[in-house]
């Protein structure tokens, strides 16, 4: 089955403990990102890869890394983490970009909690 | 400043009628429109796209609008389904590598 994966699913952490949200697409996507949902903000993307080793700043990069070392894993990195960015957050894939035929996939979304 | 809007945060409409979802540009770049869907719990779903060259879209019970010279789009969907319930999110993308999405509307279907 096609599909993007996202682990974990639920999260509750503390302020400066790094975190890793992993994200992994099996349809050999070229294009991955990473998008945060706050209400009243909508999909806001934080970086996105057009392919392997190639990354990119979204909107909202500040407090975010991440890492493209194969084609199917697109980790989130949050290497010190504050309460603004407790919020939910999915990753997406699509075959590239820049077309409208370029659908992008989402996975299930995680929901994290800085406290 | 918000690329892409959607000013209306919730919307209720009747089982059989139409929904009207709207959805507001200013950045006359962009090449490609696209609604998705979301339902709780989930991520959200691909629903049906337009390109800039073109006026309408149609899919099912689903069309999309395009109005290049006022800067907007529409879904319409007919007859609505309690299923269709769910939060539309559109989204514009052009030569940028990046998609810009709304901050969707709230769609419920009475049955």
């Amino acid at each position: 089955e096609a599909q993007v994966t996202q682990n974990p699913r639920y999260l509750i952490t503390v302020t400066g403990k790094k975190l890793t949200v992993t994200c992994s697409q099996n349809m050999n996507h070229e294009y991955m990102s990473w998008y945060r949902q706050d209400p009243g903000l909508g999909l806001r993307q934080i970086y996105y890869s057009m392919n392997v080793e190639v990354t990119d700043k979204g909107d909202v990069p500040e407090g975010y890394k991440v890492s493209r070392k194969e084609k199917r894993n697109f980790p989130l990195i949050l290497e010190s983490p504050s309460p603004n960015q407790t919020s939910l957050y999915f990753c997406a894939s699509s075959f590239s970009s820049g077309t409208s035929t370029d659908t992008q996939y989402f996975g299930p979304g995680t929901r994290l909690t800085v406290l | 400043d918000q690329q892409v809007k959607q000013n209306s945060p919730s919307l209720s409409v009747q089982e059989g009628r139409i929904s009207i979802l709207n959805c507001d540009y200013t950045n006359s770049m962009f090449d490609y429109f696209l609604w998705y869907k979301k339902y709780p719990a989930e991520g959200p779903t691909f629903l049906i796209s337009i390109s800039s060259i073109k006026d309408k879209n149609e899919d099912g019970r689903f069309t999309v609008f395009l109005n290049k010279s006022a800067k907007h789009l529409s879904l319409h969907i007919v007859p609505s389904q309690p299923g269709d319930s769910a939060v539309y999110f559109c989204a514009a993308g052009g030569a940028t590598n990046k998609l810009i999405f709304g901050t969707g509307t709230l769609l419920a279907v009475q049955p």
